[in-house]
């Protein structure tokens, strides 16, 4: 089955304790994301790869490192994570940059507290 | 800062009635629009893509969009319970930058 997969799928922590949320794709696809949803604010782009080894910032980068060292795979890193990085976070991929094929298709979601 | 605007609703219609949701987005530069429908605590999931000024339908899912007034829209025709939930506009401006509304809240009342 073609699918988005995300670990964990909840997550409590405490501040400044490092955690990796994994995301992997089954789909060969090229293209990767991570967005975090807050209530109000819609989800929003955290960072985005391209390709392997290729990423870059989105709309909302502070406090996240990604990595993309295979192309199925692209973690979500918080290296002294905060409070006001509790949220929803999901992963997503789509297939490359032509119309037809960047169409993201979305893993079921991390919903992180951060005590 | 690129953004996409959306009523927060609750929109409430009547089942069977048309449900009409509209978008607006900041950067004339963008090149791709996308409506994402969401259940609660759940993933979004594609509903319609469109690329070009007008209409482009898909069953009971009809999405319009016009570039000059950087506005697009969802009407969903029939409408039925089982399409309450929240509607995504998101719009791709370059590379792979999306950026999403907020999210406007259906409910359909049987």
């Amino acid at each position: 089955e073609a699918q988005v997969t995300q670990n964990p799928r909840y997550l409590i922590t405490v501040t400044g304790k490092k955690l990796t949320v994994t995301c992997s794709q089954n789909m060969n696809h090229e293209y990767m994301s991570w967005y975090r949803q807050d209530p109000g604010l819609g989800l929003r782009q955290i960072y985005y790869s391209m390709n392997v080894e290729v990423t870059d910032k989105g709309d909302v980068p502070e406090g996240y490192k990604v990595s993309r060292k295979e192309k199925r795979n692209f973690p979500l890193i918080l290296e002294s994570p905060s409070p006001n990085q509790t949220s929803l976070y999901f992963c997503a991929s789509s297939l490359g940059r032509d119309r037809a094929k960047n169409i993201q298709y979305f893993g079921a979601g991390t919903r992180l507290s951060v005590l | 800062q690129k953004e996409v605007e959306q009523n927060s609703g609750p929109l409430s219609v009547p089942e069977g009635a048309i449900a009409s949701l509209n978008c607006t987005y900041s950067d004339r530069g963008s090149q791709s629009f996308f409506w994402y429908r969401q259940y609660s605590g759940k993933s979004p999931e594609l509903i319609m893509s469109i690329y070009s000024n007008g209409d482009k339908e898909d069953g009971r899912f009809t999405a319009q969009l016009n570039k000059a007034s950087q506005y697009v829209s969802l009407l969903i025709r029939d409408s039925q319970p089982s399409d309450s939930a929240t509607y995504l506009c998101a719009v791709r401006n370059y590379g792979q930058n999306f950026v999403f509304g907020p999210g406007t809240r259906l409910s359909v009342l049987p």
